[in-house]
């Protein structure tokens, strides 16, 4: 059975650090990985989305690795800003037909 | 490019009362799913539907069902409300037969209390 997990469960940090977040899996045979954001009470909005085929996907500051022979993603943020500040939710997506296994989420706080 | 939109964006309901939720998908997209988000929880999948049919199903009782129509948009019932189906609601699009390469779209969530 996949499971998902997600360390820290939260994290603050001043404005401008980089920061890692973590994701972890116990089932290599995953499809895809995608990172979402979700700000309080929000739904969720797609960052990056990680084909099995590839090792790492970047949009603007932000920068995704995966390895699945380690069961292992990351979230990588440059130049932390306060708008920054969210939920942020790993997915694995098991096959083609997107069944989905989630983590709970690391609640990044980024102080002014 | 209109992006998946829910109705109602909060409701409040009593113990063994019905609620209907209501999701249109990204333009474009003819997949829907649901979830169902506890609070400081991952979301839990509900079931999705593809072709106005049900395609796959998660660990929810029968009181959760749900419709998919022409214009792919769906609906979410919920029957014989207990207090522990407060949550937040997702509906989520994509295009079916791009495989892993489409990515998921949520919409802003339905967020329900029961009392």
């Amino acid at each position: 059975k996949q499971e998902v997990t997600q360390i820290p469960a939260a994290l603050s940090v001043p404005e401008g650090e980089n920061l890692v977040l973590n994701c972890s899996f116990t089932d290599s045979a995953i499809y895809n990985l995608q990172w979402f954001r979700q700000d309080p009470g929000k739904g969720l909005t797609s960052l990056l989305l990680i084909q099995s085929s590839q090792r790492e996907q970047t949009s603007g500051r932000l920068n995704a690795s995966l390895d699945k022979s380690s069961g292992r993603s990351t979230l990588y943020i440059a130049a932390s800003q306060p708008g920054d500040s969210a939920t942020y939710l790993c997915a694995a997506i098991m096959d083609s037909n997107y069944q989905l296994i989630w983590g709970a989420g690391t609640k990044l706080i980024i102080k002014p | 490019d209109a992006g998946v939109t829910q109705s109602p964006t909060h409701l409040i309901k009593t113990r063994g009362q019905q609620v209907t939720l209501r999701c249109s998908p990204k333009s474009g997209h003819d997949t829907v799913s649901w979830y169902q988000q506890a609070l400081g929880q991952g979301p839990q999948f509900i079931f999705q539907y593809y072709e106005e049919e049900e395609r796959q199903r998660g660990n929810f009782p029968d009181r959760f069902s749900g419709h998919q129509f022409p214009n792919y948009s769906s609906e979410l019932n919920v029957n014989a409300l207990l207090l522990g189906d407060s949550a937040l609601y997702l509906c989520a699009s994509r295009l079916w037969g791009t495989g892993g390469a489409g990515e998921l779209f949520f919409g802003e969530g339905s967020r329900l209390t029961v009392l």
